[in-house]
C-alpha cells in the first residue's frame, strides 16, 4: 500500500515571497503523483501531475514540482505567492490505472500575508 | 457546463434521518468515486464505481449505499445519520490515470 506525508500542516508566507510544501511518499512500487488545489468552500482542483518522464514538473497558476524517486519526494514550489494562492493544498500519489483512486496527504493550509 | 455536479450543495438535517447526494458528470468517464472529507479536512475514498458496477468499498458503515444508475451517475444514499456523518462529501470522477475531477462538494451537517 501506498502512503503520502505532507510534512507541513500550515505555511504562512508573505506575499511575493517565495514557498515550498513538502511532499514524501511511499510505494513498492511505481506511482502517479499529483498536486490539488482546494479553495475556500470548493471542491479540488488538479495543480499538476507527475506520471512518467521529466522530473520537473509544471503546473497551472505558477506552480512547479519536481518528483525525486532517490528522495521518494514531490514538492510543490512557486517562486513568488499571491494572496489569492491562499488555500488547501493536498498531495496524492495512485499507482492504479485510475488517478481517481488515489490516497492524499492530509493537506497543507497556505495562508498568504500582504 | 459542469463537469462533475453534486446536488444539494448544502444538507442540515436531524439525526436518524435518510438522505441521498446526487452526482453527475458529463465527460464520459468510466469511472466515478466518492470521498469523505472530514473538519480537519483529511480526505478519504469512500467508494468507486467503473462502469456501474463496484470496485472499491472502503471501510464504510453499510448504513452508505451509493447507487450508479448508469456510467454518468453515482448517487450516495445515507440510512440513520448520526452526528458523525457531518462532513464534506465530494463526488469525482476519472478515466485512466490523468486525473481526477472534483465536485464542488456537498456539506453535510447532521444535528
Amino acid at each position: 500500500a501506498q502512503s503520502v506525508t505532507q510534512l507541513d500542516s500550515q505555511v504562512p508566507v508573505f506575499e511575493e515571497a517565495p514557498v515550498e510544501l513538502r511532499c514524501n511518499y511511499s510505494s513498492s512500487v511505481s506511482v502517479y503523483l499529483f498536486w490539488y488545489v482546494q479553495y475556500p468552500n470548493q471542491g479540488l482542483q488538479l495543480l499538476l501531475k507527475y506520471l512518467s518522464g521529466s522530473t520537473l514538473v509544471k503546473g497551472i497558476n505558477g506552480f512547479e514540482a519536481e518528483f525525486n524517486k532517490s528522495q521518494t519526494s514531490f514538492h510543490l514550489r512557486k517562486p513568488s505567492v499571491h494572496i489569492s494562492d491562499t488555500a488547501e493544498y493536498f498531495c496524492a500519489v495512485s499507482k492504479g490505472t485510475n488517478a481517481g483512486k488515489s490516497t492524499f496527504g492530509d493537506g497543507t493550509t497556505l495562508t498568504v500575508k500582504p | 457546463d459542469t463537469a462533475v455536479s453534486q446536488t444539494p450543495k448544502y444538507l442540515v438535517t436531524q439525526m436518524g434521518n435518510d438522505k441521498s447526494i446526487k452526482c453527475e458528470q458529463n465527460l464520459g468517464h468510466d469511472t466515478m468515486y466518492w470521498y469523505k472529507q472530514d473538519s480537519k479536512k483529511f480526505l478519504k475514498i469512500m467508494f468507486s464505481y467503473n462502469n456501474k458496477e463496484l470496485i472499491i468499498n472502503e471501510t464504510v458503515p453499510n448504513r452508505f449505499s451509493p447507487k450508479s444508475p448508469d456510467k454518468a451517475h453515482l448517487n450516495l444514499h445515507i440510512n440513520s445519520l448520526e452526528l458523525g456523518d457531518s462532513a464534506v462529501y465530494f463526488c469525482a470522477s476519472s478515466q485512466d490515470s490523468t486525473e481526477a475531477f472534483f465536485g464542488q462538494g456537498t456539506r453535510l451537517t447532521v444535528v
